[in-house]
């Protein structure tokens, strides 16, 4: 079956060290993205990468690294410099991202829960 | 700046009963407007999207409206059962100024169907 898998479902942190998140894609996407939930909060892009080898910051970039070596994955490293890492991380993908394709939905992984203490 | 709103923040209504999820948004400068459903500790699963051109969206027990104009979204759900149970979130896809393209998320509208 086609989908997303973000692993793994919970991790857990001390406070300094930096963290990678896997997201892998079985669906041919080229576009894939990373975002953040809080609770009472929608989500909140923090990077999104169009095809393999690019990728742009989104509204809440600063902390964050990812890279886009292979089509399909797209690892996001949280680093010491996020000032709350504590969240829900979900990451998806849709056909590219262009502006013949905004019409194209997400698909969305079940997401990493990440704590850092 | 998009802003995307949803009202209620939670709702809880008997099997059986129909319902009406709200969404509005801020700028009307948008290519389609989307509704997921996400279950505790899950990702979103894509419900219906509405492209700019549609006025409505149906799936089985499931109907979107979208009202560019006003700026409003509503998610109707028919005949409600307790697996209807979850978070529905709705987002908007920017088609002008800084939200080209650009996906924005409201808050979600928790949904409980009680037997």
């Amino acid at each position: 079956d086609g989908g997303i898998t973000q692993s793994p479902k919970y991790l857990f942190r001390k406070e300094g060290q930096n963290v990678t998140l896997s997201c892998e894609q079985n669906l041919n996407h080229d576009a894939m993205y990373w975002y953040r939930q809080d609770p009472g909060q929608g989500l909140r892009l923090i990077y999104y990468s169009q095809i393999v080898n690019d990728f742009q910051k989104g509204d809440i970039a600063e902390g964050y690294s990812v890279s886009r070596e292979k089509k399909e994955s797209f690892p996001l490293t949280v680093t010491s410099a996020q000032k709350n890492p504590t969240a829900f991380y979900l990451c998806a993908s849709s056909t590219r991202s262009s502006h013949l394709s905004y019409n194209s939905p997400l698909h969305f992984g079940n997401g990493t829960r990440l704590t850092v203490t | 700046k998009q802003e995307v709103t949803q009202i209620p923040a939670a709702l809880s209504v008997p099997e059986g009963e129909n319902l009406v999820l709200n969404c509005s948004f801020t700028d009307s400068a948008i290519y389609n407007l989307q509704w997921f459903r996400q279950d505790p500790g899950k990702g979103l699963t894509s419900l219906l999207l509405i492209q700019s051109s549609q006025r409505e969206q149906t799936s089985g027990r499931l109907n979107a409206s979208l009202d560019k104009s006003s700026g409003r979204s509503t998610l109707y759900i028919a005949a409600s059962q307790p697996g209807d149970s979850a978070t529905y979130l709705c987002a908007a896809r920017g088609a002008g100024g800084t939200s080209y393209g650009k996906l924005t998320f409201g808050q979600g509208t928790i949904l409980t169907v009680h037997p």
